[in-house]
């Protein structure tokens, strides 16, 4: 098991380009949550998934963010017209729920983003 | 609506020696409390978790307690080292037991 891994490490993106990010979760985790994060905050809470089903979405995300996690497995994070407030690092996590309370969560290394 | 605050917002420290983090949590509801640790640019590692019916966990120099009641969790960190010298972050997450609230961070500096 390598961990939760997200692709790409880095993005560099105009302003008004769609961007997609991808994650991969511990494999047999049926969490998957991804974060924002700015320089000197802690991550803010974007969505999470249990196996393919959203259950939750943040207000933070608006219109032009989804997310999906086809099949249960991977997620993907599509920003659609990028705007410059939208750089920071994007943040994936994932855990294994077996219906008392949330196991311990694991990050990867994110996905910074920077639009230009 | 759960609120996580984590102060100090920086510390430094000589080497050597021990020291205390603290978080507060608004809503005592939680299902567990979570500490990372995050070295500049990159992402989180998961250094400690406290499930609700615990009061304390300890790996290896690091201990974190919790207090529901009070709403307050702590990290402690022993014989401090320059590796040690990173971003601290609490996570709490309330009852629903689905997302997971972080505070703000407290970024260690441990002097050599």
């Amino acid at each position: 098991d390598t961990g939760v891994s997200q692709n790409p490490r880095h993005k560099i993106t105009k302003r008004g380009q769609n961007v997609t990010f991808r994650c991969d979760p511990i494999s047999e985790h049926n969490r998957l949550y991804w974060y924002r994060q700015t320089l000197g905050q802690g991550p803010e809470f974007l969505t999470y998934f249990q196996n393919e089903a959203q259950l939750e979405k943040s207000r933070l995300l608006s219109d032009r963010f989804s997310a999906e996690r086809p099949k249960g497995s991977f997620s993907t994070l599509e920003i659609q017209r990028t705007e410059q407030g939208d750089s920071a690092m994007y943040l994936c996590a994932s855990s294994l729920y077996r219906g008392q309370g949330r196991g311990e969560a694991f990050f990867g290394q994110g996905t910074r983003l920077t639009v230009v | 609506k759960q609120e996580v605050t984590q102060i100090p917002a920086a510390l430094s420290v000589p080497e050597g020696e021990n020291l205390v983090l603290n978080c507060s949590f608004t809503d005592s509801a939680i299902y567990n409390l979570q500490w990372f640790r995050q070295d500049p640019g990159k992402g989180l590692t998961s250094l400690l978790l406290i499930q609700s019916s615990q009061r304390e966990q300890t790996s290896g120099r690091l201990n974190a307690s919790l207090d529901k009641s009070s709403g307050r969790s702590t990290l402690y960190i022993a014989a401090s080292q320059p590796g040690d010298s990173a971003t601290y972050l609490c996570a709490a997450g309330g009852s629903s037991a689905s997302k997971i609230i972080f505070g703000s961070g407290t970024r260690l500096s441990i002097r050599p």
